[in-house]
């Protein structure tokens, strides 16, 4: 079935750094990859999306990437924040379908 | 736009309870999708309604769990006879559309099974 893996499961950097989470999907069919950032007990938000005819999306600090080749997408947070400590999760999904296929997640810690 | 409501945030059952989780979409919204997350995992697609029609439930279990979008009023989660293994955070999300894009979610119910 579907699948989408994620690296790294946790991770820190220092405030100011750049972070680097990767995500590889297994449909092929896939055309939409969406990021989330959760923080503690709270609701998984959107912050930002790519689609799969468009190679790179950019928005301030995040950017996302996607090699359809390869079948893998990343997303890169630049000049991090404390406020960015969260659990980051990708998705896919596929055309037809009506669900996301989630990644397990990335604990991103920025250390101040 | 208020967005997602979930209610109740918190539920505790006991072992063989019923427990019913309510969701309302975001304004303008007629897609609701439920979510399971167990502790340190990620969202495990459960169902997909719109209202009135299950359209996908290739994530519920076969037994115990059910679902439904009425005409009026919430979309219901409801999970007969609880065990300990339903403990988890159950989020829902909404869509303008079909096709699960620019999905919005609720600050979920984390269920507890004593």
């Amino acid at each position: 079935g579907e699948n989408v893996e994620q690296h790294p499961s946790t991770l820190s950097v220092q405030e100011g750094d750049s972070a680097v989470i990767k995500c590889t999907y297994s449909d092929s069919a896939s055309n939409y990859f969406p990021w989330y950032k959760q923080e503690l007990g709270k609701r998984p938000q959107l912050i930002i999306d790519i689609r799969s005819n468009v190679g790179e999306k950019k928005d301030q600090r995040i950017a996302v990437t996607l090699n359809k080749t390869a079948k893998h997408f990343s997303l890169h947070i630049t000049e991090t924040q404390p406020e960015d400590s969260a659990v980051y999760f990708c998705a896919a999904s596929s055309p037809g379908t009506y669900k996301y296929i989630f990644g397990t997640g990335t604990r991103l810690k920025v250390l101040a | 736009n208020a967005g997602v409501m979930q209610n109740p945030r918190h539920l505790v059952r006991r072992r063989g309870q019923e427990a019913r989780l309510r969701c309302s979409p975001m304004k303008g919204h007629s897609h609701v999708y439920w979510y399971r997350q167990l502790p340190e995992e990620g969202l495990k697609f459960m169902v997909y309604l719109q209202k009135e029609n299950i359209i996908d439930e290739s994530g519920m279990p076969k037994e115990r769990f059910s679902a439904e979008f009425p005409k009026e009023g919430p979309s219901i989660l409801r999970i007969q006879q609880v065990v300990r293994g339903d403990s988890a955070a159950y989020f829902c999300a909404s869509s303008e559309g079909a096709g699960a894009e620019k999905l919005f979610f609720g600050s979920g119910t984390q269920l507890s099974v004593l």
